[in-house]
């Protein structure tokens, strides 16, 4: 079954960088796209990009430009989501999750991780 | 960007009762709006793809109508493990996918 398994929470203080991992298994990693989605607490869903794990190719929110860089490492099928300049606004939990294509239903997600920012 | 904007934001209903939740998107987006729910803790779960396709293992009392800008998810005859905060998603731009605000529904 497909599994997104993710890193485990951080506290960060503002100005730094923070880097979440998302170990995917069950399917062939190359196959689906993988989207980075956060969620501030008592907050809604907000998109932060997109990564092809086939290619590396990624596409970014506008807010986020600049400031977030997604890669991959298909030795180990996980993908990586770093955001830096990091402020209190950012303290979220953050989700990897897959679809199929880029324009596509958001099929399975990652258990999420807490990215607390504060000083 | 394609704003969605779901109502009601808060819904509060008896078990067995139906329950409407609308999306409506700032320009058309066809039939490429999705829906989700997540309950407290966890993670969100795919209900509905392409406005109206159920997916394998959701009960059949959710389903799915709309095109274009306007969209409605139906829940039949609500059960207490609805208690959930339901999203819509859209897909048409290949820019930026966006989501809707959330609608909670809570069980009186």
């Amino acid at each position: 079954q497909v599994q997104l398994v993710q890193s485990g929470a951080e506290v960060k203080k503002p100005g730094a960088s923070v880097k979440v991992s998302c170990k995917a298994s069950g399917y062939t990693f190359t196959s689906y796209y993988m989207h980075w989605v956060r969620q501030a607490p008592g907050q809604g869903l907000e998109w932060m990009g997109i990564i092809n794990p086939s290619g590396g190719s990624t596409s970014y929110a506008q807010k986020f430009q600049g400031r977030v860089t997604m890669t991959r490492d298909t030795s180990t099928s996980t993908v990586y989501m770093e955001l830096s300049s990091l402020r209190s606004e950012d303290t979220a939990v953050y989700y990897c999750a897959s679809s199929l294509i880029a324009a596509a239903p958001i099929d399975y997600w990652g258990q999420g991780t807490l990215v607390t920012v504060s000083s | 960007e394609i704003v969605l904007t779901q109502s009601p934001d808060f819904q509060s209903v008896t078990p067995k009762e139906k329950v409407t939740i609308t999306c409506r998107a700032s320009q058309s987006i066809g039939s490429s709006l999705h829906w989700y729910q997540q309950k407290p803790d966890q993670s969100p779960k795919l209900l509905i793809k392409y406005a109206s396709q159920s997916i394998s293992g959701v009960p059949s009392r959710f389903s799915g109508s709309g095109s274009g800008t306007d969209f409605t998810l139906t829940i039949n005859s609500l059960e207490a493990e609805d208690a959930a905060t339901y999203y819509c998603h859209q897909s048409s731009s290949l820019l930026e996918t966006t989501f809707g605000q959330g609608t909670k529904v809570e069980i009186k």
